[in-house]
């Protein structure tokens, strides 16, 4: 199987929250990441968990990480219209990116 | 400031001819990263270049691909022979010389290659 994954497709109604998850294999990377990417722009790094981390939280996103299931999540509470996207998980540090294949967000007004 | 840029931002070429796509990384980064975004495939590591030192070319498919990096800046992927299946994204992204945690990679907008 694929080392890092994530279900493909997520659609939610704009107020409700988005809980986007990923999982993987190979535990030794010492961050997880999540990365947005929208229609036509390049990727951006929207968050990220060090390994060591149980849980972060920004604004409106929340990162849940369940290191003995390997188990990564993103929360976004209050979805907005502007948030429909593709979200990547990714794990690494210092060293090339290993990516999921992306979750597409739509979010229904 | 400037972010990565690259060029071209769509290819369309056809099935055996070479490609060249270029990388114009943030001024200053040392490190540079090429990926590939298809369909099916996600998104999947290339080549990484850190400084001086040689290549990680691990992720090249297959040996018609092979990238350069001039001065330390500007890099080059080209791709010999093209094949229908090399039709994807290619995205670019550099890091600074002392990269601090967590080590954030910036990205590029992406070239389109489509091999007719």
């Amino acid at each position: 199987g694929e080392d890092v994954e994530q279900s493909l497709f997520l659609s939610v109604r704009e107020g409700d929250s988005s809980v986007i998850n990923c999982t993987y294999t190979d535990s030794s990377s010492t961050y997880l990441y999540w990365y947005k990417q929208e229609p036509g722009a390049g990727l951006q790094l929207l968050t990220y968990i060090f390994s060591n981390m149980d849980m972060k939280q920004d604004q409106r996103l929340t990162v849940l990480l369940n290191k003995k299931d390997k188990h990564l999540s993103l929360r976004i509470a209050d979805t907005q219209t502007g948030d429909s996207a593709i979200y990547f998980c990714a794990r690494g540090g210092n060293t090339p990116l290993v990516f999921g294949k992306g979750t597409r967000l739509s979010v229904i007004a | 400031g400037a972010g990565v840029s690259q060029s071209p931002s769509n290819k369309v070429t056809e099935k055996g001819k070479d490609v060249e796509l270029r990388c114009d990384p943030i001024s200053g980064h040392t490190a540079l990263y090429w990926y590939r975004q298809s369909l099916g495939q996600g998104l999947e590591f290339l080549i990484y270049f850190q400084g001086n030192s040689a290549p990680d070319k691990s992720g090249l498919p297959s040996d018609r691909f092979s990238a350069e990096r001039t001065g330390g800046s500007v890099s080059t992927l080209t791709i010999q022979r093209t094949q229908q299946e090399d039709s994807a994204v290619y995205l670019c992204a550099s890091s600074p010389e002392r990269v601090l945690p967590p080590y954030e990679q910036y990205f590029g907008p992406g070239t389109r290659l489509t091999v007719t």
